[in-house]
């Protein structure tokens, strides 16, 4: 159980393109997906707390206009890459949060989407 | 800011060594600990949660302390296997309820187990 999908797995795209990932909970409702963003040798960095049905918040740093994080139901948020440039090159991965109460904030990842602008 | 403090490594130990790593925390208002192991391009994966009283799960002993702000993990009899990056994990709440709640991650400690 508490599987969450991503899709692409990887893309590499032109400078100035916009690329839209996608993240499901396959198996479980998602009150919260989180999105988190990799650079090589670096840790994870959130990026941005998605919770259905309202705005995305996003952390000090994070372009919400070129981020744009959408999160229409329980199972599925995407995340929008406009006009990517080269230092957006990254590993961006999502996680999800199960529903209010459990005793624990688990968050489950999914298997990440390397992106390559050229 | 919230900050997590590792050592990167990367630690090179040999098959069936014991090996520690540690890990500080800056927020003190941090409620939840957790090592997440990753592999190299992949997505990082719970080991295991850290509880005040510390716990243990097969080889992996994780301690915390929470008056020092600081985690542990051991492990013992390692294994080829057990060779990646471990990851501190802290997050500020105990339970669900939305926000800007994501987890604090540290760089990681790469950890190589050579036979």
């Amino acid at each position: 159980g508490a599987v969450v999908s991503q899709h692409p797995s990887w893309v590499i795209c032109k400078s100035g393109t916009s690329v839209k990932i996608e993240c499901r909970s396959l198996d479980f409702q998602a009150t919260t997906m989180f999105w988190y963003r990799q650079f090589p040798k670096q840790s994870l960095m959130l990026m941005a707390t998605s919770n259905e049905g309202s705005k995305a918040t996003y952390e000090q740093g994070v372009e919400k206009d070129k981020f744009l994080i959408n999160h229409a139901s329980l199972t599925l948020s995407t995340l929008t890459v406009t006009s990517a440039h080269p230092e957006d090159s990254s590993f961006y991965i999502c996680s999800a949060r199960i529903r209010q109460g459990v005793s624990y904030n688990e968050q489950f990842f999914g298997p990440g989407t390397r992106l390559t602008v050229l | 800011r919230k900050e997590v403090e590792q050592d990167p490594g990367p630690f090179n130990v040999p098959e069936g060594a014991t090996v520690a790593f540690n890990c500080t925390y800056s927020n003190s208002a941090s409620q939840s600990f957790f090592w997440y192991r990753q592999d190299c391009r992949k997505e990082p994966k719970l080991l295991m949660s850290v509880y005040s009283s510390g716990n243990e799960d097969g080889r992996f002993t994780a301690q915390l302390n929470r008056a020092s702000q600081y985690i542990s993990l051991l492990i013992r009899d390692s294994k080829l296997s057990d060779s990646a990056t471990y990851l501190c994990v802290v997050n500020d709440l105990m339970y669900s309820g939305g926000g800007a709640d994501g987890l604090t991650f540290g760089k990681g400690t790469h950890l190589i187990i050579q036979p």
